[in-house]
């Protein structure tokens, strides 16, 4: 009865290759977000979307696509991925429409890229 | 624009002894501000949230958090620390814009407990 689930949990590719990550919620919510972290700890909001619709794109380069198929689901698609790519990524959902309503977090993908 | 800065990178405690981990936020509207969690190699878990209700928040675990308005602060406290408390800590503040809900994340604070 995983809240936000994440896949896959590591990953592991080189330069210029192209990867997924798959987000699944069971909440309910009608909002889902990507994080970043990087090696430093920071957290950073690279996407939003509600009900199926972007609604947030951070300053991130067009080689991330997100793609939302339903409410439930957001994923990460990654093309051309770089070294500055490796950082632990974070889906999170939420209700929108008030500022109170928290935001459930993933487990993280940890991506590495050599 | 909001920020959040949390004052201190790292903080160590000893077991039994109290926890005090600062947060101050600017925040152009009334915000809603969080506290999360996170242990090593794991998600993030909400710990509290302050949603402009009483002042004087609780959390899970025994944590707590008072929001003061005047000072800008939302620093989170615990009367003794365990050892299961060290990990990273996050003050994160909420608020909506035309885009959505916008968390904003602290530096966060590891916080470390020594036996």
């Amino acid at each position: 009865d995983t809240a936000v689930s994440q896949t896959p949990k590591y990953l592991v590719t080189q330069m210029g290759n192209d990867k997924s990550i798959k987000c699944e919620q069971n909440l309910g919510h009608d909002t889902m977000y990507w994080y970043k972290q990087d090696s430093k700890k920071f957290l950073k909001i690279m996407f939003s979307y509600n009900n199926k619709e972007l609604i947030i794109n951070e300053t991130v380069p067009n080689r991330f696509s997100p793609k939302s198929p339903d409410k439930a689901h957001l994923n990460l698609h990654i093309n051309s991925l770089e070294l500055g790519d490796s950082a632990v990524y974070f889906c999170a959902s939420s209700l929108r429409g008030r500022t109170s309503y928290e935001q459930y977090f993933g487990p993280g993908t940890r991506l590495t890229v050599t | 624009a909001q920020s959040v800065t949390q004052l201190d990178s790292h903080v160590s405690v000893s077991e039994g002894t109290p926890v005090l981990l600062r947060c101050n936020y600017s925040s152009s509207y009334s915000p809603s501000l969080f506290w999360y969690v996170q242990h090593p190699n794991k998600g993030l878990q909400l710990l509290l949230k302050y949603t402009s209700a009483a002042t004087l928040v609780k959390g899970i675990n025994g944590f707590e958090a008072e929001f003061k308005k005047s000072e800008t602060s939302f620093h989170l406290t615990k009367p003794s620390a365990h050892m299961s408390d060290a990990a990273e800590y996050f003050c994160v503040v909420s608020e909506a814009d035309n885009a959505g809900n916008m968390l904003t994340f602290g530096g966060g604070t590891r916080l470390m407990v020594k036996p």
